[in-house]
């Protein structure tokens, strides 16, 4: 069974310019999520997709990052215009169930780096 | 706001020690209680998921345990190999999974 694919696995960038990430779930995942990882911190949610309907993005920063799951499979998160404190890793995870009360696989993530 | 944290933050231990990490969470209101494992520049590997009813959770040579009343979870390793070296994360999930920073184990040969 083929896990969570995320692309690119890894991006520079200057300041002020458009970035946008790609995630592909494991197929029959109905839940994806997006995480932001810090250096030396856990990963923090941005955004939760049950199918194709964001149920949770509170913690998304909606001023600069937009995200999109068409026809419920994959997934799209963009930073426009990128800060220098986007700089992190974004990890892709899907679900079978929707609710998350159950294990999250985890693709290998994207890691940014904003210049 | 739920709260997680490791102690400790880094841990060094020569092969063949046992080891336990060590996960704090400031709301007991949980559906399960997760640890991961982080190997660097890769992705996070789900090890053990404990259920809220559940007190623990083995797997080969990791047993996790939980008590929602004192919101504490341990992971234990046995007979700690260098392939063990990786972050471990803890993670509670209420509404969301809410991580801790990690605890980086080195096993060294």
């Amino acid at each position: 069974e083929a896990g969570v694919v995320q692309s690119p696995r890894y991006k520079i960038i200057e300041k002020k310019q458009p970035v946008a990430f790609w995630c592909n779930p494991i197929s029959g995942h109905n839940t994806l999520y997006w995480y932001r990882q810090n250096l030396g911190q856990g990963p923090e949610l941005l955004i939760r997709y049950e199918n194709e309907e964001a149920v949770d993005d509170s913690q998304l920063p909606k001023d600069r990052f937009s995200a999109e799951r068409l026809k419920g499979v994959d997934s799209t998160l963009k930073i426009q215009p990128a800060e220098l404190g986007d700089s992190a890793v974004y990890l892709c995870a899907s679900s079978f169930e929707t609710g998350g009360r159950e294990t999250q696989y985890f693709g290998p993530g994207t890691r940014l780096l904003v210049l | 706001k739920q709260e997680v944290t490791q102690i400790p933050a880094a841990l060094s231990v020569p092969e063949g020690e046992n080891l336990v990490l060590n996960c704090s969470f400031t709301d007991s209101a949980i559906y399960n209680l997760q640890w991961f494992r982080q190997d660097p520049g890769k992705g996070l590997t789900s090890l053990l998921l404990i259920q809220s009813s559940q007190r623990e959770q083995t797997s080969g040579r990791l047993n996790a345990s939980l008590d929602k009343s004192s919101g504490r979870s341990t992971l234990y390793i046995a007979a700690s190999q260098p392939g063990d070296s990786a972050t471990y994360l803890c993670a509670a999930y209420g509404n969301k999974l809410v991580f801790g920073a990690g605890t980086i184990l080195r096993v060294k040969s």
